[in-house]
């Protein structure tokens, strides 16, 4: 089946740094996803990225659709304490298809 | 607009016995999706409902099973638990046709 890989596991950084993470999948998706997930909360999406090639912010955030359909990356810029939390990345093949996730990336902000 | 409820937000039951989660839609939308999140991975997906109707599936086996009311809430049931389902069961909803999926807080269930 699907599956998305996604990199680094976790990541420890010091507040203000920029962070970059990334997702690469075994098939091609149409549309890639970035969500963050605090505790005891579900996922909230930060970015939907709908064509291949795209680039799109949204504050800080930075990700785009990578041009083989297969990977993407999130970007955060001048990291603060609230990023603390985990990312995932997720491909959905067409509207209202099954979203599929990645195994998420740990966000720590060291003091 | 009201988001996407869970209930109970928490619960443990004993191997074997069966269980019921339920799920309100955010307001205005008509599909329901319920996930599993087993600790330290990302969601899977179980099934979707649509028009009251399972309209896609996950590799997960008969015992899981929902129904979706009409006014777009949902349950998802659960028999003969087995210790691997202890997991953050995750509902989401949409519109059909429109992108973005919101998703519940979910409700973290313990299989003793």
């Amino acid at each position: 089946g699907q599956q998305l890989n996604q990199s680094p596991q976790s990541m420890f950084i010091q507040e203000g740094e920029d962070v970059s993470m990334n997702c690469t999948s075994s098939s091609i998706f149409n549309t890639w996803l970035w969500y963050k997930q605090d505790p005891g909360e579900g996922p909230v999406l930060l970015i939907a990225l709908y064509k291949a090639g795209e680039l799109t912010s949204n504050g800080r955030l930075t990700a785009q659709f990578g041009i083989t359909r297969k990977d993407s990356f999130l970007n955060i810029s001048a990291s603060i304490p609230s990023d603390v939390g985990i990312y995932f990345c997720a491909g959905q093949m067409n509207r209202d298809d099954k979203i599929i996730f990645g195994k998420g990336t740990r966000l720590h902000i060291l003091p | 607009e009201t988001g996407v409820t869970q209930s109970p937000t928490h619960l443990i039951k004993t191997r074997g016995q069966q269980v019921t989660l339920r799920c309100s839609s955010q307001s205005g939308h008509n599909t329901v999706s319920w996930y599993q999140q087993a600790l330290g991975q990302g969601p899977q997906f179980i099934f979707q409902y649509y028009r009251e109707e399972e309209n896609g599936r996950g590799n997960f086996p008969p015992r899981f099973s929902g129904l979706q009311f009409p006014n777009y809430s949902s349950e998802l049931n659960v028999n003969a638990l087995e210790l691997d389902d202890s997991a953050l069961y995750l509902c989401a909803s949409s519109l059909a046709g429109r992108d973005g999926y919101t998703f519940g807080s979910g409700t973290r269930l313990t299989v003793v």
